[in-house]
């Protein structure tokens, strides 16, 4: 079983949609998460970070966290052609040796005009 | 505020051969991260380092790859002898390592490693 999972898609939605993108994890020591955006053949840009459970919002994304059900969540509003990428969520632990990234396999949005 | 530099962006090498790959973090971070992504995988992890200091190399192949970051200069990824398998996108990120958002990683635009 990987540490996260991630539905690959492709998710296709109409201009203005709200998409939800969802990863499940099993480690419950991770305490930071994280989703990336990644348009093909460029490097993952940081949309949102979170510590622990909770919302955090920024312009039209929602980063939802629940720590209970080892269940993350991004939405975004009013979805853009712009926002037609892949969708990468990360993790990881809170203090240790270490600060690396557990990755899912990303999610291939395509927004329609 | 430049980000997380690369290079070179695209590198081909003949089986055999050495490839190095330098990463400059962001101005002000002093840990870095490097990170593979294969064809239709995911993004892994390989190495973490800070100045003069390898933290975590449990993502690192056992033989060929060694990685460096000096007091002066970029992070070094070295792979000697590649092999066609080594063929990826290789990535680096960079961290404050301090404050309330420590360990937020922010990456470059890799390099595209291709093997002959």
């Amino acid at each position: 079983q990987k540490e996260v999972e991630q539905d690959p898609g492709p998710l296709s939605v109409p201009e203005g949609a709200i998409v939800s993108l969802n990863c499940t994890y099993s480690n419950s020591a991770f305490q930071y998460f994280m989703w990336y955006r990644q348009y093909s053949r460029k490097g993952p840009e940081l949309l949102m970070y979170t510590y622990s459970s909770g919302n955090k919002e920024d312009g039209r994304f929602t980063a939802q966290v629940d720590k209970s059900s080892k269940y993350i969540s991004l939405f975004i509003r009013d979805s853009q052609p712009s926002d037609s990428a892949t969708y990468l969520c990360a993790m990881t632990r809170y203090g240790g040796a270490t600060n690396k990234l557990i990755f899912g396999t990303g999610t291939l949005l395509a927004v329609q005009p | 505020n430049a980000g997380v530099m690369q290079n070179p962006r695209h590198l081909v090498r003949r089986r055999g051969q050495e490839a190095r790959l330098r990463c400059s973090p962001m101005k002000g971070h002093s840990h870095v991260y490097w990170y593979r992504q294969l064809p239709e995988e995911g993004l892994k992890f390989m190495v973490y380092l800070q100045k003069e200091n390898i933290i975590d190399e449990s993502g690192m192949p056992k033989e060929r790859f060694s990685a460096e970051f000096p007091k002066e200069g970029p992070s070094i990824l070295r792979i000697q002898q590649v092999v066609r398998g080594d063929s990826a996108a290789y990535f680096c990120a960079s961290s404050p390592g301090a404050g309330d958002n420590y360990n937020e990683q922010f990456f470059g635009p890799g390099t595209r490693l291709t093997v002959l």
